[in-house]
């Protein structure tokens, strides 16, 4: 069965360094979504990619964080420098159809000591 | 424009059913339901787009009222398994060109042998 792959699983680092995660969504989904996850908290989107170009990122904290999709495939989500606020579950999700389920995969759980 | 998800938990006992609440204060064009156990990806479970829609598989279901303002989910004769956070994800009519969701706060759900 298809799946969501991110890495890392886990990251640990110091405030005021960089980090970043990487997203490759099912094959074939056009639609990939970035979202944060504050522990007791539901997903919030950060940004959203249809192909290689962003649809929204409103939500974004533009001064810190950055998203590519170059080839309109896998992704990666850049955070620098990382502030203490930062720490919570980075997820990814695809999907075949705006409109339809969005599979999410495991997710990286971020630490800033 | 966070929906308001009710209860915030809740404890059954297996056998037993469950409903818990999604509300917006304005109208919708979609309701997405999901799980996510403890460390682990949110997981899909229905989507609904139609005011008076009503679905489901095996003993969990869900429905829509005909305002578009606010969803139900029902577990019935709970087993092991459903416990976890039940989520709902709220597309907006601006944003039905995007698919972009807003989650609730979540149910946090606790079967009990």
């Amino acid at each position: 069965e298809a799946e969501v792959a991110q890495s890392p699983r886990y990251k640990i680092t110091e405030k005021s360094q960089a980090v970043a995660f990487w997203c490759d969504p099912i094959s074939g989904h056009a639609t990939l979504y970035w979202y944060r996850q504050i522990l007791g908290q539901g997903p919030e989107l950060l940004v959203q990619f249809q192909d290689e170009s962003v649809v929204d990122d409103s939500q974004l904290p533009k001064d810190r964080f950055s998203a590519e999709r170059l080839k309109g495939v896998d992704s990666t989500l850049k955070i620098q420098p990382a502030e203490l606020g930062d720490s919570a579950m980075y997820l990814c999700a695809s999907s075949g159809d705006i409109y339809n389920e969005q599979f999410f995969g495991p997710g990286t759980r971020l630490t800033v000591l | 424009q966070q929906p308001v998800q009710s209860p915030q938990a809740v404890i059954l006992r297996e056998g037993e059913d469950a409903v818990i609440n999604c509300s917006s204060s304005k109208a919708l064009y979609s309701v997405h339901w999901y799980r996510q156990k403890h460390g682990e990806a949110p997981v899909f479970l229905m989507i609904l787009l139609k005011g008076g829609e009503q679905k489901g598989h095996d003993k969990i279901s869900a429905s829509f009222n005909e305002k578009k303002q606010q969803s139900s989910l029902y577990l019935t004769a709970s087993q092991l398994s459903y416990s976890g956070t039940y989520f709902c994800g709220t597309g907006l009519h601006g944003s039905s060109n995007t698919g972009k969701l807003i989650f609730g706060q979540g149910t946090t759900l606790q079967v009990k042998p």
